[in-house]
């Protein structure tokens, strides 16, 4: 089974600063696809970034980005230029890629507060 | 994104009650929706899978016959919580699938439902 661990609890950033969350999967999978969702107070699920295990290039949108290290299992989302709007809850997700693949295995969360 | 709503968005009732939650994927036909579990300041846990025309195939753990799925249509998801139990309380949370041919597999989120059981 795969599991999908966030190490940060909570996080703080001021405004127009940047910060990385960190995230860490174990899969015996090769292919297969990655997503940071952010739930603001709002509780609605949005996406965030995505990334398919297959493509070597780091996903980028706008101000998000990340590093996806496979042979580490790592994929940390960083966000640039933080803005108040970018205080939520966020969760990185694994998501197979065959089979019962369709499945979501989500983290435990971090809790960014972004700050004036 | 695509757009999936959920109805009611809250609701509350009496210990021993039943409950049903609806999800609708508005923008396509899923033959795939799920149903998550949110207690408050935790991760979302996966109740079940609901396959259009079939079974639904729950996550270890869950009670079927105390959390019974629907999925009748290609839009149209239901929950239903039965002899609902203040242990019931949660936010639950449904999504649909989506798989592309070129592989871009994603998921879309309902509001959530917020169940308040006295």
């Amino acid at each position: 089974a795969q599991t999908v661990t966030q190490s940060q609890p909570e996080m703080s950033v001021q405004e127009a600063e940047t910060v990385t969350l960190s995230c860490t999967y174990d899969t015996s999978e090769n292919n297969y696809y990655l997503f940071w969702y952010k739930q603001p107070p709002s509780r609605q699920m949005i996406l965030v970034i995505r990334q398919e295990a297959y493509k070597q290039q780091n996903a980028t949108e706008n101000r998000f980005s990340v590093n996806f290290q496979k042979a580490a299992k790592s994929f940390s989302l960083k966000i640039s230029d933080s803005q108040l709007g970018d205080t939520a809850m966020y969760f990185c997700a694994f998501m197979g890629g065959a089979g019962t693949a369709s499945k979501l295995t989500f983290g435990t969360g971090t809790r960014l507060q972004v700050t004036l | 994104g695509a757009v999936v709503s959920q109805h009611p968005s809250w609701v509350i009732c009496k210990s021993g009650t039943s409950v049903k939650i609806e999800c609708r994927s508005l923008d396509f036909q899923a033959t795939t929706m799920f149903w998550y579990r949110q207690f408050p300041k935790q991760s979302l846990m996966l109740m079940a899978t609901s396959n259009e025309g079939s079974k639904a195939t729950y996550e270890q753990g869950v009670e079927k016959d105390k959390f019974l799925i629907n999925h009748a249509s290609l839009t149209l998801s239901t929950l239903t919580v039965t002899s609902a139990h203040p242990e019931d309380s949660s936010f639950y949370i449904c999504s649909s699938f989506r798989a592309s041919g070129m592989g871009y597999n994603e998921q879309f989120f309902g509001p959530g439902t917020r169940l308040t059981v006295l």
